[in-house]
């Protein structure tokens, strides 16, 4: 069973530009949440989507961004990038029932210069 | 105040030796408890979790969860260097349903 996948890996941007990551989740899975994780602040919850709706959403401006096709599959975006924008962004897919455990993807890391 | 909180470390242990990793949350309300591994360059996987105050146990691994004092904790017996990682606390909110707090998390290094 393939895991959490995101794209890209890695990518580098400079400020005032904006960015697309996705992450499709595990098959069956319809709940999609997303973290940001610096150093500084650790993991913290950007939003989480459901059979594409947001039924969460974290403190964040509203450059951050995000949605869910109906495949599962989400996207988030953040525009007009600023330095502290710079982090590990995970997606993480968690089971319909059950635990409510979350499953990651191996993260995209986005550099901001 | 953070809503979940725990010492940054780093924690060292002996290896053999019991490591003990602490959190505390601020929500009274909290319903679920969850402690993930997050190894150098990796995202976070799950170790266990807990919902019923008490211990849980699973393998080297035991939960501890007192409501009352708004804490849980995670053993793990009989370290192993494997075991170095950061140790994070993951904490779901009363009515949320995937709003999840972490804690900054615990490194953990196991000294051979």
């Amino acid at each position: 069973k393939a895991g959490v996948t995101q794209t890209p890996r890695y990518l580098i941007k400079t400020r005032g530009q904006q960015v697309t990551l996705s992450c499709s989740p595990i098959s069956g899975h319809r709940s999609v949440s997303w973290y940001q994780q610096t150093p500084g602040q650790g993991l913290q919850f950007l939003f989480e989507y459901f059979s594409e709706t947001q039924r969460n959403k974290g403190n964040f401006p509203g450059r951050f961004s995000g949605r869910q096709f109906s495949n599962s599959r989400s996207e988030m975006n953040v525009s007009t990038l600023e330095l502290g924008d710079s982090a590990l962004y995970l997606c993480a897919s968690t089971q319909d029932s059950g635990a409510n455990v979350l499953t990651f993807g191996a993260g995209s890391r986005l550099t901001v210069l | 105040q953070k809503e979940v909180e725990q010492n940054s470390g780093p924690l060292s242990v002996p290896e053999g030796a019991i490591a003990s990793l602490n959190c505390t949350y601020s929500d009274r309300g909290s319903q679920s408890f969850f402690w993930y591994r997050q190894y150098s360059g990796k995202s976070p996987e799950l170790i266990m979790f807990i919902y019923s105050n008490g211990d849980k146990e699973d393998g080297r691994f035991t939960a501890q969860l007192n409501k009352a004092s708004q804490y849980v904790s995670l053993l793990i017996r009989d370290s192993q260097p494997s075991d170095s990682a950061t140790y994070l606390c993951a904490v779901i909110h009363s009515g949320g349903y995937q709003k999840v707090t972490f804690g900054t998390g615990t490194k953990l290094q196991v000294i051979p």
